[in-house]
């Protein structure tokens, strides 16, 4: 069956990093464009961020770019996202999504994890 | 930048009644790359609908997706208990690439 498993969610404080991992199983991963989605408490969802399937294109909202970066293993089947200067509005539960193909869409989720920024 | 407005921000109504959700571009989405998700609380989003009317697997056929251009309208042809939540619109292709509009709670009346 597939799916998505995140981790490295965490409380840091302002102008802190930290890495979050999804790791996926039960479809081939290199052939998958792969997005990262946030959502702040009690809040809706926010694109963060999309890496095409093999890594050579990647994609921000703006309130990230030159902050955050996307990348993946594919010999790992894993995809993570590297958070540096952190700020209070990052703090999100953040997900992880598979593209659904030729779609602009996302098929299957996570099950998100929490970061917190806070002095 | 596209964005996307959902209305009604929350509706309320009945099990085996009809619900209307509507979703507005502030441009054109082009190839109708626009998407449905119901969200639960304390649970990951759950695609719905793609490509603006195509069901993804396992979605009741109760739920059907309609529009193009800068309209689009999701149906739940007649409520279930199950389907109260929160729904979101998503597009793709615009400026941002990707961008979500702000959800529409459907609650029990």
């Amino acid at each position: 069956e597939p799916q998505l498993v995140e981790s490295g969610g965490d409380s840091v404080q302002p102008g802190g990093s930290l890495r979050l991992s999804c790791i996926a199983s039960g479809f081939t991963f290199s052939a998958s464009a792969m997005t990262w989605v946030r959502q702040a408490p009690g809040q809706g969802l926010r694109w963060v961020s999309t890496i095409t399937n093999y890594g050579d294109n990647t994609y921000y909202t703006d309130s990230v770019k030159g902050r955050f970066t996307i990348f993946r293993e594919n010999s790992k089947n894993t995809l993570s996202l590297q958070m540096n200067s952190l700020r209070a509005e990052d703090t999100a539960v953040y997900f992880c999504a598979k593209s659904r193909p030729g779609t602009g869409s996302y098929e299957l989720w996570g099950q998100g994890t929490l970061v917190t920024v806070s002095s | 930048e596209i964005v996307l407005t959902q209305s009604p921000g929350t509706l309320s109504l009945s099990p085996g009644e009809r619900a209307t959700l509507s979703c507005r571009a502030s441009q054109t989405i082009s190839s109708n790359f626009l998407a449905w998700y119901q969200q639960k609380p304390g649970q990951a989003p759950r695609l719905l609908i793609y490509t603006a009317s195509s069901r993804a697997p396992g979605t009741p056929d109760r739920f059907s997706g309609s529009g193009s251009g800068t309209e689009f309208t999701l149906t739940i042809s007649r409520l279930e208990p199950e389907d109260f939540a929160v729904y979101y619109c998503q597009q793709f292709g615009g400026s941002p690439r990707y961008s979500f509009g702000q959800g529409t709670k459907l609650e029990i009346k």
